[in-house]
């Protein structure tokens, strides 16, 4: 089945300090890959996505992922991070199912708190 | 701007009572998601459309969940009898899916925050 797996649940950072949060997806055929953030109390909104090409893809904010396919891996970075980047990251993937749809499957999130 | 509309943005109600939640997607999207989202479980999906049809529902406990698109403009979750483990926020999003089929974004809506009590 497929999944993706984020590995750290809660994350603290100082302002200024870089940020890599880690994402892993189990999926044979071809992904899209996103990233998408949930700021205290709002719906989730799109950081950047990987479709195709160049596979370190620059989103909005200062955020960039990268995508290894040998390693299964879309993680997300940030060179220096902002109080307001406190939120919750979520990584997914776009999978096609059985009947030759797709669905989106997101990872469990990573909360990241930034002290001011 | 565009965006994809839910109501309520919060619904509080007794156990075993009805309660349906509406999403208006963005015009011209074609692929409408339900999610739940719960501290223990993450983001869940529910059920997804394309075109106004059930594609997969299989996230759905069948029993009392129920997904349906009247129309382009108009998606329903519909919870009957409702309870307390049902608490939760509920997250409508769109999305519009070309020939390539899977190369979408879903927009999210603001979300409904069910408190069943």
């Amino acid at each position: 089945a497929q999944s993706v797996s984020q590995h750290n649940h809660h994350v603290i950072l100082s302002e200024a300090a870089s940020l890599e949060l880690g994402c892993n997806y189990s999926y044979g055929g071809t992904v899209n890959l996103f990233w998408y953030v949930q700021y205290p109390g709002q719906h989730l909104q799109l950081l950047l996505k990987y479709f195709s090409g160049d596979p370190l893809v620059k989103g909005i904010k200062g955020f960039e992922a990268e995508f290894i396919k040998s390693k299964f891996s879309f993680n997300l970075r940030k060179p220096s991070v902002q109080w307001s980047d406190t939120a919750e990251y979520f990584c997914a993937v776009n999978a096609q199912t059985s009947t030759g749809g797709f669905k989106t499957i997101f990872g469990a999130g990573t909360r990241l708190f930034v002290k001011a | 701007d565009a965006r994809v509309t839910q109501t309520p943005r919060d619904k509080v109600t007794e156990m075993g009572q009805e309660v349906t939640m509406r999403c208006q997607p963005i015009l011209g999207h074609n692929t409408v998601f339900w999610y739940r989202q719960t501290m223990m479980q993450g983001l869940e999906l529910l059920a997804y459309f394309r075109n106004r049809a059930p594609l997969d529902d299989s996230g759905m406990p069948k029993d009392r969940f129920s997904a349906e698109m009247p129309d382009a403009t108009l998606a329903t979750l519909k919870i009957q009898p409702s309870e307390p483990r049902d608490s939760a926020v509920y997250f409508c999003a769109s999305g519009l899916v070309g020939t390539g089929d899977w190369d979408t974004e879903a927009f999210f809506g603001q979300g409904t925050r069910l408190t069943v009590v």
